[in-house]
């Protein structure tokens, strides 16, 4: 079945360490998205990328990266510089202009 | 910039009941999608519903509808014959259809809590 798989589920952080978040679609998709929710709040967009090798900065991107080598893939890298990683991260991704976004099931990040 | 507005945070309604959670969203762009989607106690994001901008038909779906208000710039969601399995938090998102990066805006969401 084609989907959105988001990896791991849980994963920790300790102080000044990095961690990458994995997201791998098997759609066709051309674009990708990764979102932050905190507790109770909507969503608010990292980054995006809407073909390979091409990424924009989105609304709250200070102390992320993201990469784009494959199609199917769009890892995104919480780095030391985000003072406050702990919330949960979602991937989407959609296939052409207008079609709505689908998601994966998202990865809980968490302070040690 | 667009903002997109749920002004309840909190909902319930008795299974079998109907119920209509608001939004409301300010852009000045004339053509524009709105969706609505679901999120669950498993946290996975669920489209529900989308609406056209250039429509003048409310979107259905099964038990779920719109009432979509262009010029109110509101677009409340209904949902008859609530189930259990209705309870989540849903989220109101508009997305700008001049541009084709698809970047969504969300609403702060409203929990919905269906009472057997």
């Amino acid at each position: 079945d084609g989907g959105i798989t988001q990896s791991p589920k849980y994963l920790f952080r300790k102080e000044g360490q990095n961690v990458t978040l994995s997201c791998e679609q098997n759609l066709n998709h051309d674009a990708m998205y990764w979102y932050r929710q905190d507790p109770g709040q909507g969503l608010r967009l990292i980054y995006y990328s809407q073909i390979v090798n091409d990424f924009q900065k989105g609304d709250i991107a200070e102390g992320y990266s993201v990469s784009r080598e494959k199609k199917e893939s769009f890892p995104l890298t919480v780095t030391s510089a985000q003072k406050n990683p702990t919330a949960f991260y979602l991937c989407a991704s959609r296939r052409t202009e207008y079609q709505p976004q689908h998601f994966g099931d998202g990865t809980r990040l968490s302070i040690l | 910039a667009q903002t997109v507005t749920q002004s309840q945070p909190e909902m319930s309604v008795q299974e079998a009941e109907t119920v209509t959670l608001s939004c409301t969203y300010d852009t000045s762009e004339n053509n524009y999608y709105l969706f609505w989607y679901k999120q669950p106690p498993s946290r996975q994001m669920i489209l529900v519903i989308r609406q056209e901008a250039y429509k003048q038909q409310n979107a259905t779906e099964n038990r779920f509808s719109v009432n979509f208000q262009k010029a109110a710039k509101s677009f409340s969601l209904k949902i008859s014959d609530s189930q259990l399995g209705d309870t989540a938090m849903y989220f109101c998102a508009f997305m700008m259809g001049s541009s084709n990066t698809g970047k969504l805006i969300f609403g702060q969401g409203t929990t919905l809590q269906v009472k057997p």
